[in-house]
Protein backbone atom coordinates (compact mmCIF):
# COMPACT_ATOMS: atom_id res chain seq x y z
CA UNK A 1 0.00 0.00 0.00
CA UNK A 2 1.04 3.75 -0.76
CA UNK A 3 1.88 5.76 2.57
CA UNK A 4 0.54 9.15 2.62
CA UNK A 5 2.86 10.89 5.41
CA UNK A 6 1.03 14.57 5.61
CA UNK A 7 2.23 17.61 7.79
CA UNK A 8 2.29 19.59 9.28
CA UNK A 9 -0.60 18.10 12.14
CA UNK A 10 -1.92 21.51 12.87
CA UNK A 11 -1.32 25.20 11.71
CA UNK A 12 -2.97 28.57 13.47
CA UNK A 13 -2.26 31.87 10.91
CA UNK A 14 -4.04 35.06 10.96
CA UNK A 15 -6.07 36.28 7.68
CA UNK A 16 -4.42 37.37 5.07
CA UNK A 17 -1.28 35.09 5.58
CA UNK A 18 0.15 31.91 3.30
CA UNK A 19 -0.05 28.78 4.69
CA UNK A 20 1.86 25.57 3.18
CA UNK A 21 0.31 21.88 4.21
CA UNK A 22 2.92 18.98 2.34
CA UNK A 23 2.07 15.73 1.72
CA UNK A 24 4.70 13.08 0.43
CA UNK A 25 3.78 9.18 -0.78
CA UNK A 26 6.35 6.62 -0.55
CA UNK A 27 5.62 5.87 -3.65
CA UNK A 28 6.05 7.55 -7.50
CA UNK A 29 2.12 9.13 -8.22
CA UNK A 30 3.25 9.89 -11.49
CA UNK A 31 1.30 7.89 -14.67
CA UNK A 32 4.36 8.12 -17.19
CA UNK A 33 1.63 7.19 -19.58
CA UNK A 34 -0.12 10.64 -19.07
CA UNK A 35 2.37 12.36 -16.93
CA UNK A 36 -0.13 13.14 -14.48
CA UNK A 37 0.32 12.64 -10.59
CA UNK A 38 -2.43 11.23 -9.06
CA UNK A 39 -2.87 13.40 -5.87
CA UNK A 40 -6.03 15.15 -4.94
CA UNK A 41 -6.71 17.91 -2.34
CA UNK A 42 -9.58 18.12 0.09
CA UNK A 43 -11.34 20.63 2.52
CA UNK A 44 -13.56 19.29 5.36
CA UNK A 45 -14.93 22.62 7.53
CA UNK A 46 -16.09 21.46 10.63
CA UNK A 47 -19.67 19.45 10.83
CA UNK A 48 -19.47 19.18 7.07
CA UNK A 49 -18.58 16.49 4.33
CA UNK A 50 -15.08 17.05 2.51
CA UNK A 51 -14.79 18.89 -0.59
CA UNK A 52 -12.39 18.23 -3.39
CA UNK A 53 -10.30 21.13 -4.07
CA UNK A 54 -7.55 20.34 -6.18
CA UNK A 55 -7.15 17.12 -8.28
CA UNK A 56 -4.47 15.68 -10.30
CA UNK A 57 -2.16 17.56 -7.90
CA UNK A 58 -2.74 21.36 -9.35
CA UNK A 59 -5.69 21.32 -11.48
CA UNK A 60 -8.28 23.30 -9.27
CA UNK A 61 -11.91 22.14 -9.31
CA UNK A 62 -14.42 24.32 -10.56
CA UNK A 63 -15.82 26.86 -7.97
CA UNK A 64 -12.56 26.94 -6.03
CA UNK A 65 -10.34 30.44 -5.53
CA UNK A 66 -7.77 30.87 -6.93
CA UNK A 67 -5.87 31.24 -3.79
CA UNK A 68 -5.99 27.65 -2.95
CA UNK A 69 -2.39 26.39 -5.24
CA UNK A 70 -1.87 22.76 -5.79
CA UNK A 71 2.23 21.82 -6.74
CA UNK A 72 4.34 19.04 -6.73
CA UNK A 73 5.30 16.04 -8.55
CA UNK A 74 6.18 12.54 -8.03
CA UNK A 75 6.37 11.69 -4.43
CA UNK A 76 6.32 15.34 -2.56
CA UNK A 77 3.04 17.56 -3.05
CA UNK A 78 2.08 21.29 -1.76
CA UNK A 79 -1.32 22.88 -0.92
CA UNK A 80 -0.45 26.07 -0.65
CA UNK A 81 -3.37 28.54 0.68
CA UNK A 82 -2.41 32.18 -0.18
CA UNK A 83 -4.00 35.21 1.29
CA UNK A 84 -6.07 33.10 4.14
CA UNK A 85 -9.68 34.01 4.60
CA UNK A 86 -11.54 33.06 7.97
CA UNK A 87 -13.38 30.59 6.11
CA UNK A 88 -10.60 28.40 5.32
CA UNK A 89 -10.89 27.26 9.24
CA UNK A 90 -11.38 23.24 8.14
CA UNK A 91 -9.14 19.99 8.23
CA UNK A 92 -7.71 19.23 4.70
CA UNK A 93 -6.25 15.65 3.55
CA UNK A 94 -4.59 14.40 0.76
CA UNK A 95 -5.64 11.39 -1.52
CA UNK A 96 -3.60 9.09 -3.65
CA UNK A 97 -5.72 7.68 -6.13
CA UNK A 98 -2.61 6.16 -8.10
CA UNK A 99 -3.31 2.80 -7.20
CA UNK A 100 -5.62 0.81 -5.03
CA UNK A 101 -6.17 0.34 -2.06
CA UNK A 102 -6.59 4.68 -2.18
CA UNK A 103 -4.88 6.07 0.98
CA UNK A 104 -5.24 9.05 2.47
CA UNK A 105 -3.19 11.63 4.23
CA UNK A 106 -3.49 12.27 8.02
CA UNK A 107 -5.07 15.36 7.42
CA UNK A 108 -3.98 19.05 9.04
CA UNK A 109 -5.64 21.33 11.04
CA UNK A 110 -5.60 24.95 10.29
CA UNK A 111 -7.11 27.70 12.59
CA UNK A 112 -7.25 31.36 12.31
CA UNK A 113 -5.67 32.94 15.06
CA UNK B 1 -28.12 16.93 -10.52
CA UNK B 2 -26.03 14.12 -8.62
CA UNK B 3 -26.63 13.30 -4.85
CA UNK B 4 -25.40 10.37 -2.75
CA UNK B 5 -27.26 9.89 0.45
CA UNK B 6 -25.85 7.26 3.09
CA UNK B 7 -28.80 5.13 5.18
CA UNK B 8 -28.73 2.72 7.88
CA UNK B 9 -28.62 1.47 11.56
CA UNK B 10 -27.34 4.28 13.94
CA UNK B 11 -26.81 1.62 16.80
CA UNK B 12 -24.48 -1.74 16.02
CA UNK B 13 -23.62 -4.12 19.10
CA UNK B 14 -20.00 -5.63 18.74
CA UNK B 15 -19.47 -8.02 16.57
CA UNK B 16 -22.24 -7.49 14.65
CA UNK B 17 -22.53 -6.82 11.08
CA UNK B 18 -23.02 -3.11 9.96
CA UNK B 19 -25.25 -2.83 6.56
CA UNK B 20 -25.54 0.67 4.79
CA UNK B 21 -27.05 1.63 1.84
CA UNK B 22 -25.50 4.75 -0.71
CA UNK B 23 -28.19 5.64 -2.78
CA UNK B 24 -27.24 7.53 -5.73
CA UNK B 25 -29.10 9.91 -8.20
CA UNK B 26 -28.30 12.60 -11.39
CA UNK B 27 -25.79 9.71 -12.35
CA UNK B 28 -25.83 6.10 -13.48
CA UNK B 29 -23.43 3.48 -11.69
CA UNK B 30 -22.18 1.74 -14.99
CA UNK B 31 -20.90 5.37 -15.38
CA UNK B 32 -19.27 6.24 -12.43
CA UNK B 33 -17.42 4.58 -9.47
CA UNK B 34 -18.77 4.78 -5.77
CA UNK B 35 -16.29 4.68 -3.02
CA UNK B 36 -17.35 4.23 0.84
CA UNK B 37 -15.15 6.46 3.09
CA UNK B 38 -15.51 6.53 7.27
CA UNK B 39 -14.11 9.41 9.52
CA UNK B 40 -13.89 8.17 13.69
CA UNK B 41 -14.95 10.63 15.82
CA UNK B 42 -12.70 13.54 15.96
CA UNK B 43 -10.16 11.94 13.46
CA UNK B 44 -8.89 11.45 9.69
CA UNK B 45 -10.26 10.41 6.70
CA UNK B 46 -10.02 6.64 5.83
CA UNK B 47 -11.07 4.89 2.03
CA UNK B 48 -12.46 1.61 2.56
CA UNK B 49 -13.48 0.34 -0.47
CA UNK B 50 -14.73 1.06 -4.08
CA UNK B 51 -17.76 -0.41 -6.48
CA UNK B 52 -16.34 0.48 -9.87
CA UNK B 53 -18.77 1.27 -12.80
CA UNK B 54 -18.23 -2.30 -14.25
CA UNK B 55 -18.95 -3.67 -11.05
CA UNK B 56 -15.73 -5.07 -10.15
CA UNK B 57 -14.72 -4.13 -6.04
CA UNK B 58 -11.27 -2.57 -4.16
CA UNK B 59 -10.81 -2.89 -0.46
CA UNK B 60 -8.80 -0.95 2.30
CA UNK B 61 -5.92 -3.89 3.14
CA UNK B 62 -6.80 -3.84 6.81
CA UNK B 63 -10.75 -3.80 5.98
CA UNK B 64 -10.98 -6.78 3.32
CA UNK B 65 -11.20 -9.73 5.42
CA UNK B 66 -14.47 -7.77 7.13
CA UNK B 67 -16.14 -5.65 4.34
CA UNK B 68 -18.03 -6.24 1.07
CA UNK B 69 -19.46 -3.57 -1.13
CA UNK B 70 -22.56 -4.41 -3.97
CA UNK B 71 -24.70 -3.20 -5.64
CA UNK B 72 -28.51 -3.12 -7.38
CA UNK B 73 -27.96 -0.89 -10.32
CA UNK B 74 -31.90 -0.91 -10.84
CA UNK B 75 -32.02 0.78 -7.63
CA UNK B 76 -28.82 2.80 -8.28
CA UNK B 77 -28.01 1.73 -4.98
CA UNK B 78 -24.36 0.42 -3.70
CA UNK B 79 -24.40 -1.44 -0.69
CA UNK B 80 -21.71 -1.63 2.06
CA UNK B 81 -21.63 -4.74 4.66
CA UNK B 82 -18.52 -5.12 7.31
CA UNK B 83 -18.67 -7.96 10.16
CA UNK B 84 -17.04 -8.23 13.44
CA UNK B 85 -17.71 -4.73 14.18
CA UNK B 86 -15.75 -3.45 17.16
CA UNK B 87 -15.81 0.11 19.21
CA UNK B 88 -13.38 1.77 16.69
CA UNK B 89 -15.49 0.67 14.24
CA UNK B 90 -17.61 3.98 15.57
CA UNK B 91 -17.84 6.68 13.01
CA UNK B 92 -19.15 8.54 10.32
CA UNK B 93 -19.43 6.86 6.54
CA UNK B 94 -19.42 8.36 3.98
CA UNK B 95 -20.28 7.18 0.18
CA UNK B 96 -18.77 9.46 -2.32
CA UNK B 97 -17.42 9.65 -6.29
CA UNK B 98 -14.47 11.33 -4.69
CA UNK B 99 -14.72 13.37 -8.33
CA UNK B 100 -16.93 16.16 -6.46
CA UNK B 101 -20.06 14.44 -5.00
CA UNK B 102 -20.03 13.12 -1.63
CA UNK B 103 -23.10 12.06 0.53
CA UNK B 104 -24.29 14.06 4.34
CA UNK B 105 -22.66 10.80 5.63
CA UNK B 106 -24.13 8.95 8.26
CA UNK B 107 -22.58 8.29 12.20
CA UNK B 108 -22.70 4.46 13.17
CA UNK B 109 -22.28 3.84 17.06
CA UNK B 110 -20.77 0.49 17.78
CA UNK B 111 -22.11 0.14 21.29
CA UNK B 112 -23.92 -2.76 23.36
Amino acid sequence: DIVMTQSPFSLAVSEGEMVTINCKSSQSLLSSGNQKNYLAWYQQKPGQSPKLLIYYASTRQSGVPDRFIGSGSGTDFTLTISDVQAEDLADYYCLQHYSYPLTFGSGTKLEIK
Amino acid sequence: QVQLKESGPGLVQPSQTLSLTCTVSGFSLTSYNVHWVRQPPGKGLEWMGRMRYNGDTSYNSALKSRLSISRDTSKNQVFLKMNSLQTDDTGTYYCTSLEGYWGQGVMVTVSS
